[in-house]
């Protein structure tokens, strides 16, 4: 089924370990971003791109890393997991010009411990 | 920082009523959308509105948009107890890429 993909669905982790939270998407949308949802905070956006090889920050940035080497992927790279890191993690994608409603993966539920 | 924010944060009303929330954002905008988001499940499309547009309908959903008063209502019409879930709004703003700010919703309960 078309749509985005997200993988793994729960990781569990210990603080300073590293991981990547995997995003796929066959839709061809060039735009794609990752965001997180915590309690009573909605969504934050912290990663997104516009297209291959080209990424840039949301409003909260800090420790993740992410990269756009083809249109389908879009990783989200956590350095060194902190317990503050402790949340939901959706990736979503869009046709570009604006105007196009969002494409959610089911998310991934990451534990910091 | 939020753009959105929606208004009840939560909602309890029976079968067959009308549900209403609302959302107010803060800068300028290109559109504005309304996501659903059941238990556990990622955000699903419900509808967007352009800033040009004052109202537009899908089923039994009904947006209005009014720029002036940089605000927004969705208002779902004989709801089900299927209609249970949060309900977020997010606003694409007009200039640079497309990033969309998400409110932090409203829970709306739908009792049979």
């Amino acid at each position: 089924n078309a749509g985005v993909t997200q993988t793994p669905k729960f990781q569990v982790l210990k603080t300073g370990q590293s991981m990547t939270l995997q995003c796929a998407q066959d839709m061809n949308h060039e735009y794609m971003s990752w965001y997180r949802q915590d309690p009573g905070m909605g969504l934050r956006l912290i990663h997104y791109s516009v297209g291959a090889g080209i990424t840039d920050q949301g409003e909260v940035p800090n420790g993740y890393n992410v990269s756009r080497s083809t249109t389908e992927d879009f990783p989200l790279r956590l350095l060194s997991a902190a317990p503050s890191q402790t949340s939901v993690y959706f990736c979503a994608s869009s046709g570009m010009g604006g105007g196009y409603g969002y494409t959610f993966g089911s998310g991934t539920r990451l534990t910091v411990v | 920082s939020q753009q959105g924010e929606e208004d009840p944060q939560a909602l309890s009303i029976q079968e067959g009523e009308n549900a209403t929330m609302n959302c107010s954002y803060k800068t300028s905008i290109n559109n504005l959308q309304w996501y659903r988001q059941n238990s556990g499940r990622g955000l699903v499309h419900l509808i967007l509105i352009r800033s040009n547009e004052r109202e537009k309908h899908s089923g039994r959903l009904r947006v209005t948009l009014d720029t002036s008063k940089k605000s927004s209502s969705l208002l779902i019409t004989a709801s089900r107890a299927a209609d249970t879930a949060s309900y977020f709004c997010a606003t694409e703003g007009s200039s640079g890429y497309s990033t969309l700010t998400f409110g932090k919703g409203t829970m709306l309960l739908v009792s049979p």
